[in-house]
């Protein structure tokens, strides 16, 4: 099974500052045409996941251009320009190869 | 827009067998491409994926849970029902229903979820 390794597991920001969170893979997610297949998602407090990138660095439709994916092989990280108010919550990389999908553990990101 | 709806909450007692079922809207898995299934969240904890059926009618499964889980599909209905056997306390937790659209071939992302149901196992 592959496992995901989420670091920071929680980050406490200001307003208005950056925020970087790591996905490790324990096994590549490079696909034979070229493109890594990791997706984040935010859990906002008493609410569904909601997709925020997939194919690592993609944003789905409607979020702000403030937050990108990057990442290679098995390191990825999503970076938020500056944080906001409604970026509160539980961020989660997820993989899907070879029709298994798994998650990281999470990291919660809150105001000082 | 997709939409999925799960039941209200459930409670199970030990050994029972959970049965759930997601209706969704403004999509088809006769669509080629698209997928419907679980995912589970124990409280406090992290997400956890259990199971999906595919467009193609292949159906995947966790692993960790496959020999106590079944997925099916009403197409016409547009429903997914999940099967989960001998439930035990640490099977409690809130249950979402989630649309995967693929990506490549094999590869998919869950781009909507419903808003999830709690279930709790206790006797």
């Amino acid at each position: 099974d592959i496992v995901l390794t989420q670091t920071p597991r929680s980050l406490s920001v200001t307003p208005g500052e950056a925020a970087s969170i790591s996905c490790k893979s324990s096994q590549s997610l490079l696909h034979t045409d070229g493109k890594t297949y990791l997706h984040w998602y935010l859990q906002k407090p008493g609410q569904s996941p909601q997709p925020l990138i997939f194919e690592t660095s993609s944003r789905f439709s409607g979020v702000p251009d403030r937050f990108s994916g990057s990442g290679s092989g098995m390191d990825f990280t999503l970076k938020i320009s500056r944080v906001e108010a409604e970026d509160v919550g539980t961020y989660y990389c997820m993989q899907g190869m070879r029709l298994q999908h798994t998650f990281g553990q999470g990291t919660r990101l809150d105001f000082k | 827009q997709v939409t999925l709806e799960e039941p209200g909450p459930t409670l199970v007692k030990p050994t029972q067998t959970l049965t759930l079922t997601c209706t969704f809207s403004g999509s088809s898995l006769s669509t080629s491409g698209v997928a419907v299934g679980w995912v589970r969240q124990p409280p406090g904890k992290a997400l956890e994926w259990l199971a999906l059926v595919y467009w193609d009618q292949d159906r995947r499964y966790n692993p960790s849970l496959k020999n106590r889980l079944v997925i099916t599909e009403d197409t016409p209905r547009s429903q997914v029902v999940l099967t989960l056997t001998n439930m035990h306390p640490v099977d409690t937790a809130t249950y979402y229903c989630v649309h995967a659209s693929r990506l490549n071939w094999g590869l998919y992302y869950f781009d909507y979820w419903g808003q999830g149901t709690p279930v709790t196992v206790s006797s």
